[in-house]
Protein backbone atom coordinates (compact mmCIF):
# COMPACT_ATOMS: atom_id res chain seq x y z
CA UNK A 1 0.00 0.00 0.00
CA UNK A 2 0.81 3.96 0.03
CA UNK A 3 3.70 5.28 2.38
CA UNK A 4 3.69 8.78 3.24
CA UNK A 5 6.72 10.25 5.03
CA UNK A 6 6.70 14.17 6.11
CA UNK A 7 9.59 16.01 7.22
CA UNK A 8 10.48 18.05 9.46
CA UNK A 9 8.06 17.05 12.46
CA UNK A 10 8.34 20.73 13.72
CA UNK A 11 9.27 23.80 12.40
CA UNK A 12 9.87 26.96 13.57
CA UNK A 13 10.07 30.38 11.77
CA UNK A 14 9.69 33.91 12.32
CA UNK A 15 6.65 35.92 11.66
CA UNK A 16 6.98 37.52 7.84
CA UNK A 17 9.66 34.60 7.10
CA UNK A 18 8.51 31.41 4.53
CA UNK A 19 7.86 27.37 5.72
CA UNK A 20 8.25 24.77 3.70
CA UNK A 21 6.82 21.21 4.52
CA UNK A 22 8.07 17.98 2.24
CA UNK A 23 6.58 14.81 1.81
CA UNK A 24 7.27 11.88 -0.29
CA UNK A 25 5.26 9.09 -1.04
CA UNK A 26 5.61 5.73 -2.31
CA UNK A 27 2.74 4.22 -4.75
CA UNK A 28 3.18 5.68 -8.21
CA UNK A 29 -0.36 5.57 -8.87
CA UNK A 30 -1.09 8.24 -6.22
CA UNK A 31 -2.71 10.98 -7.90
CA UNK A 32 -4.35 13.50 -5.59
CA UNK A 33 -2.47 15.04 -2.29
CA UNK A 34 -3.97 17.64 -0.24
CA UNK A 35 -2.93 19.42 2.80
CA UNK A 36 -4.78 19.49 5.99
CA UNK A 37 -3.96 22.44 8.89
CA UNK A 38 -4.92 21.51 11.86
CA UNK A 39 -5.84 23.47 15.11
CA UNK A 40 -5.31 22.43 18.38
CA UNK A 41 -9.19 21.15 19.74
CA UNK A 42 -10.58 20.62 16.35
CA UNK A 43 -10.55 17.92 13.28
CA UNK A 44 -8.36 18.55 10.32
CA UNK A 45 -8.89 21.54 7.43
CA UNK A 46 -8.74 20.59 3.99
CA UNK A 47 -6.56 24.20 2.58
CA UNK A 48 -5.14 22.80 -0.46
CA UNK A 49 -4.51 20.22 -2.98
CA UNK A 50 -3.30 19.08 -6.11
CA UNK A 51 -3.66 16.29 -8.48
CA UNK A 52 -1.39 14.36 -10.88
CA UNK A 53 -1.19 16.63 -13.95
CA UNK A 54 -0.85 19.74 -12.27
CA UNK A 55 3.26 20.87 -11.11
CA UNK A 56 1.96 23.53 -8.81
CA UNK A 57 -1.03 24.99 -7.54
CA UNK A 58 -1.38 28.62 -5.26
CA UNK A 59 -3.89 29.90 -2.64
CA UNK A 60 -2.75 33.38 -1.67
CA UNK A 61 0.00 32.98 0.55
CA UNK A 62 -0.33 29.31 0.03
CA UNK A 63 1.51 27.07 -2.39
CA UNK A 64 1.77 23.49 -3.27
CA UNK A 65 4.52 21.98 -5.76
CA UNK A 66 4.20 17.87 -7.21
CA UNK A 67 7.37 16.58 -8.29
CA UNK A 68 5.86 12.97 -10.09
CA UNK A 69 9.65 11.90 -10.95
CA UNK A 70 10.82 12.27 -7.83
CA UNK A 71 7.53 11.35 -5.85
CA UNK A 72 7.87 14.27 -3.56
CA UNK A 73 5.50 17.49 -3.48
CA UNK A 74 5.75 20.38 -0.65
CA UNK A 75 3.87 22.73 0.92
CA UNK A 76 4.78 26.32 0.96
CA UNK A 77 3.26 29.50 3.00
CA UNK A 78 4.65 32.85 2.86
CA UNK A 79 4.76 35.88 5.00
CA UNK A 80 3.69 33.54 8.20
CA UNK A 81 1.66 34.72 10.13
CA UNK A 82 0.39 33.74 14.06
CA UNK A 83 -2.68 32.39 12.63
CA UNK A 84 -0.05 30.10 10.94
CA UNK A 85 0.86 28.19 13.65
CA UNK A 86 -0.81 24.38 13.53
CA UNK A 87 -0.69 20.66 12.71
CA UNK A 88 -0.41 20.60 8.98
CA UNK A 89 -0.79 16.95 7.11
CA UNK A 90 -0.18 15.80 3.45
CA UNK A 91 -1.84 13.00 2.41
CA UNK A 92 -1.71 11.14 -0.71
CA UNK A 93 -4.70 9.35 -2.51
CA UNK A 94 -4.12 6.12 -5.55
CA UNK A 95 -6.16 6.44 -8.47
CA UNK A 96 -9.42 4.42 -8.89
CA UNK A 97 -10.47 3.93 -5.03
CA UNK A 98 -12.86 5.18 -2.43
CA UNK A 99 -10.50 3.45 0.19
CA UNK A 100 -9.42 6.73 1.57
CA UNK A 101 -5.69 9.32 1.98
CA UNK A 102 -2.92 7.74 3.29
CA UNK A 103 -1.40 10.58 5.74
CA UNK A 104 1.64 12.02 6.79
CA UNK A 105 2.60 11.52 9.98
CA UNK A 106 2.30 15.76 10.64
CA UNK A 107 4.10 18.79 10.86
CA UNK A 108 3.82 20.94 14.14
CA UNK A 109 4.87 24.95 12.64
CA UNK A 110 5.25 27.39 15.08
CA UNK A 111 5.85 30.73 14.07
CA UNK A 112 7.74 32.87 16.59
CA UNK A 113 6.57 36.69 16.96
CA UNK B 1 -17.12 21.88 9.27
CA UNK B 2 -18.92 21.01 6.24
CA UNK B 3 -22.21 19.27 7.84
CA UNK B 4 -20.89 16.94 9.61
CA UNK B 5 -21.32 16.09 13.65
CA UNK B 6 -19.87 13.42 15.43
CA UNK B 7 -21.15 12.03 19.04
CA UNK B 8 -20.43 11.94 21.65
CA UNK B 9 -17.42 14.43 21.80
CA UNK B 10 -15.79 13.15 24.49
CA UNK B 11 -16.09 8.91 26.29
CA UNK B 12 -14.39 7.27 28.89
CA UNK B 13 -15.45 4.13 28.99
CA UNK B 14 -14.36 0.64 31.14
CA UNK B 15 -11.75 -2.24 28.80
CA UNK B 16 -14.19 -5.09 27.86
CA UNK B 17 -17.57 -2.73 27.36
CA UNK B 18 -18.82 -2.12 23.61
CA UNK B 19 -18.73 1.22 22.63
CA UNK B 20 -20.25 3.11 19.48
CA UNK B 21 -19.48 6.08 18.21
CA UNK B 22 -21.79 8.18 15.26
CA UNK B 23 -21.01 10.45 12.41
CA UNK B 24 -23.97 12.33 11.01
CA UNK B 25 -23.34 14.01 7.44
CA UNK B 26 -26.24 16.50 6.12
CA UNK B 27 -24.40 17.08 3.08
CA UNK B 28 -25.51 13.56 1.35
CA UNK B 29 -22.26 12.50 0.58
CA UNK B 30 -21.70 9.10 -0.91
CA UNK B 31 -18.10 8.76 1.01
CA UNK B 32 -17.65 8.18 4.50
CA UNK B 33 -14.65 7.42 6.67
CA UNK B 34 -13.27 6.44 10.02
CA UNK B 35 -9.83 7.20 11.34
CA UNK B 36 -8.13 7.47 14.22
CA UNK B 37 -5.62 9.76 15.58
CA UNK B 38 -2.68 9.11 17.61
CA UNK B 39 0.63 10.91 18.04
CA UNK B 40 3.18 9.94 16.39
CA UNK B 41 1.63 8.26 13.85
CA UNK B 42 -1.09 11.12 11.89
CA UNK B 43 -4.29 9.77 10.71
CA UNK B 44 -5.15 6.11 9.95
CA UNK B 45 -7.66 4.58 8.10
CA UNK B 46 -10.07 2.37 10.58
CA UNK B 47 -13.39 1.60 7.88
CA UNK B 48 -14.55 3.36 4.95
CA UNK B 49 -18.37 3.57 3.03
CA UNK B 50 -18.96 4.18 -0.28
CA UNK B 51 -22.34 4.09 0.14
CA UNK B 52 -25.32 2.33 2.22
CA UNK B 53 -24.78 -0.95 3.28
CA UNK B 54 -21.07 -1.01 1.53
CA UNK B 55 -18.64 -0.80 3.56
CA UNK B 56 -14.87 -2.25 3.38
CA UNK B 57 -11.68 -2.18 5.97
CA UNK B 58 -8.95 0.00 6.07
CA UNK B 59 -5.40 0.06 7.77
CA UNK B 60 -6.25 -0.40 10.93
CA UNK B 61 -9.59 -2.42 11.20
CA UNK B 62 -8.93 -5.22 13.88
CA UNK B 63 -11.82 -4.31 16.60
CA UNK B 64 -13.84 -2.43 15.08
CA UNK B 65 -16.65 -2.73 13.41
CA UNK B 66 -18.83 0.24 11.05
CA UNK B 67 -22.60 0.29 9.71
CA UNK B 68 -24.51 2.79 7.29
CA UNK B 69 -28.09 1.68 6.81
CA UNK B 70 -28.62 5.27 6.20
CA UNK B 71 -26.74 8.05 3.65
CA UNK B 72 -26.92 10.65 6.31
CA UNK B 73 -24.82 7.79 9.70
CA UNK B 74 -22.53 5.94 9.50
CA UNK B 75 -21.72 4.07 13.01
CA UNK B 76 -18.07 2.81 14.37
CA UNK B 77 -18.18 0.28 17.26
CA UNK B 78 -15.51 -1.49 19.24
CA UNK B 79 -16.78 -4.84 20.52
CA UNK B 80 -14.39 -4.84 23.54
CA UNK B 81 -12.90 -1.60 24.33
CA UNK B 82 -9.43 -1.89 25.24
CA UNK B 83 -7.02 0.45 26.08
CA UNK B 84 -4.80 0.53 23.24
CA UNK B 85 -8.48 2.09 21.39
CA UNK B 86 -7.87 5.65 23.35
CA UNK B 87 -7.42 7.72 20.49
CA UNK B 88 -9.19 10.58 19.11
CA UNK B 89 -11.83 9.64 16.22
CA UNK B 90 -12.68 11.28 13.63
CA UNK B 91 -14.83 10.98 10.54
CA UNK B 92 -14.98 12.14 7.24
CA UNK B 93 -16.93 12.70 4.42
CA UNK B 94 -16.30 12.98 0.26
CA UNK B 95 -18.39 13.40 -2.35
CA UNK B 96 -15.78 11.95 -5.03
CA UNK B 97 -13.25 9.85 -2.88
CA UNK B 98 -11.05 13.21 -3.25
CA UNK B 99 -12.07 15.98 -0.77
CA UNK B 100 -12.26 15.20 2.66
CA UNK B 101 -14.12 17.12 5.34
CA UNK B 102 -13.52 16.21 8.48
CA UNK B 103 -15.51 16.54 11.80
CA UNK B 104 -14.31 18.15 15.63
CA UNK B 105 -13.31 14.50 16.62
CA UNK B 106 -13.99 11.62 19.46
CA UNK B 107 -11.85 11.52 21.93
CA UNK B 108 -11.91 8.26 23.24
CA UNK B 109 -10.36 6.97 26.38
CA UNK B 110 -10.50 3.22 27.65
CA UNK B 111 -9.40 2.57 31.49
Amino acid sequence: GENVEQHPSTLSVQEGDSAVIKCTYSDSASNYFPWYKQELGKGPQLIIDIRSNVGEKKDQRIAVTLNKTAKHFSLHITETQPEDSAVYFCAAHSGGGADGLTFGKGTHLIIQP
Amino acid sequence: DAGITQSPRHKVTETGTPVTLRCHQTENHRYMYWYRQDPGHGLRLIHYSYGVKDTDKGEVSDGYSVSRSKTEDFLLTLESATSSQTSVYFCAISETFEQAFFGQGTRLTVV
